[in-house]
């Protein structure tokens, strides 16, 4: 069965980094396309950034554009999230999820989620 | 990128049907039949129940059924069950390549 089981959260500073993992199982990892969505405590989702199957194109919400990577390794079955020049408002439960096939935006699979939290 | 508007929150008895409603403009909503719902129990993950506006994954049961007209996009709980309960999102493709949420509609069976 699918299994999406996130890692890397934690307690940082405002202004500094994370670097978030999400390890799948049950699928062929390397065919479909991968997002992250969060969701701020008290809040709704919001969605953070697609990775395509092959890696070959990312694209992001503008709220984290030019502060957050996207990035996957294939061979380990890994989509990563690197989140850099972090902000109080970028305190979230961050959740992998699968994309039904590539870039649909149907999330069929997701993980329960690592919960990040930028505070001084 | 502004979040699609949901109603706080809905309620009904078991047995009735509710309808949750999304609205948005016609650059997301509107503009694209790729409108999804989510059913999300707090500390669980989220789980896809309509996706393409209307089509529901396999397992999901068909008390769920969505639609849309013009920029709204809705869906319907018909014989509402206890398990029910729970937190409900809809999601709509944007121009760009990227996606918007709904605020959340909180449903309650009473």
């Amino acid at each position: 069965q699918v299994q999406l089981v996130e890692s890397g959260g934690g307690v940082v500073q405002p202004g500094g980094s994370l670097r978030l993992s999400c390890a799948a199982s049950g699928f062929t990892f390397s065919s479909y396309g991968m997002h992250w969505v969060r969701q701020a405590p008290g809040k709704g989702l919001e969605w953070v950034a697609l990775i395509r199957y092959d890696g070959g194109n990312k694209y992001y919400a503008d709220s984290v554009k030019g502060r957050f990577t996207i990035s996957r390794d294939n061979s380990k079955n890994t989509l990563y999230l690197q989140m850099n020049s972090l902000r109080a408002e970028d305190t979230a439960v961050y959740y992998c999820a699968k994309d039904q096939h590539d870039t649909s935006g149907n999330f069929d699979y997701w993980g329960q989620g690592t919960l990040g939290t930028v505070s001084s | 990128q502004s979040a699609l508007t949901q109603p706080a929150s809905v309620s009904g008895s078991p047995g009735q049907s509710i309808t949750i409603s999304c609205t948005g403009t016609s650059s997301d909503v509107g503009g694209y039949n790729y409108v999804s719902w989510y059913q999300h129990h707090p500390g669980k993950a989220p789980k896809l129940m309509i996706y393409d506006v209307s089509k529901r994954p396999s397992g999901v049961s068909n008390r769920f059924s969505g639609s849309k007209s013009g920029n709204t996009a809705s869906l319907t709980i018909s014989g509402l069950q206890a398990e029910d309960e729970a937190d409900y999102y809809c999601s709509s493709y944007t121009s760009s390549t990227t996606w918007v949420f709904g605020g959340g509609t909180k449903l309650t069976v009473l």
